[in-house]
């Protein structure tokens, strides 16, 4: 079965400084790999997702992720945050034979001005 | 358009009363329907999904049961609450199939057992 590591359980950065959320998957094969955003009391948004090709993906609201196989990893990245972007941020991967999704605990960004 | 709702957006519930959560989803036919719970401080745990009408998986065992009696419809029960039931239930829709796939969440209910 596969299975989500988030290390970061919270995260506080600067209005205007880089993010890097990390993101540690467990799966036999190519997984599928989501990113999801959530605001507080809200459900979850995606901000992009990796099935195959290249391995940097870009996603809206300027983030963008990369799938690095030898580190079974897929980090998220902002190169500048915004104050809205902080929220809740979870990674999910989900295997090809089956289109369940497995999260991780999530990590919480704050964004201090 | 295609959209997902649930209801309530938040509850209160005494220990021991009944539940029932409801999740409808429009403009699509025959979706795949999931229920994941939140707790405080944790991931998402993935309790039921469902693929077709009447046609339930369960992923954990627990207090709480889940039902499909319409094609667009995934309700979720039980009978007598606990306290650790207490969390946020998402609905999720699966959107696309074979490698362009990913899930539409609703807004998400607030259930607190006291």
């Amino acid at each position: 079965a596969q299975s989500v590591t988030q290390p970061d359980i919270h995260i506080t950065v600067s209005e205007g400084a880089s993010l890097e959320l990390r993101c540690n998957y467990s799966y036999g094969a190519t997984p599928y790999l989501f990113w999801y955003v959530q605001s507080p009391g809200q459900g979850l948004q995606l901000l992009l997702k990796y099935f195959s090709g290249d391995t940097l993906v870009q996603g809206i609201k300027g983030f963008e992720a990369e799938f690095k196989r030898s580190q079974s990893s897929f980090n998220l990245r902002k190169p500048s945050v915004h104050w809205s972007d902080a929220a809740e941020y979870f990674c999910a991967v989900g295997a090809r034979n089956d289109y369940k999704l497995s999260f991780g605990a999530g990590t919480t960004v704050t964004v201090r001005a | 358009s295609q959209t997902i709702h649930q209801w309530p957006a938040t509850l209160v519930q005494p220990v021991g009363s009944p539940l029932s959560l409801e999740c409808t989803v429009e403009g699509t036919s025959n979706p795949n329907l999931y229920w994941y719970r939140q707790a405080a401080g944790r991931g998402l745990q993935l309790l039921f999904y469902s693929v077709g009408i009447g046609q339930i998986s369960s992923e954990v065992p627990q207090n709480l049961s889940a039902s499909r009696p319409q094609d667009r419809q995934f309700i979720l029960s039980s009978k007598k609450l606990l306290l650790s039931d207490s969390g946020f239930y998402l609905c999720a829709w699966k959107v696309g199939a074979g490698s362009g796939y990913g899930y539409t969440f609703g807004s998400g209910t607030r259930l607190t057992v006291v």
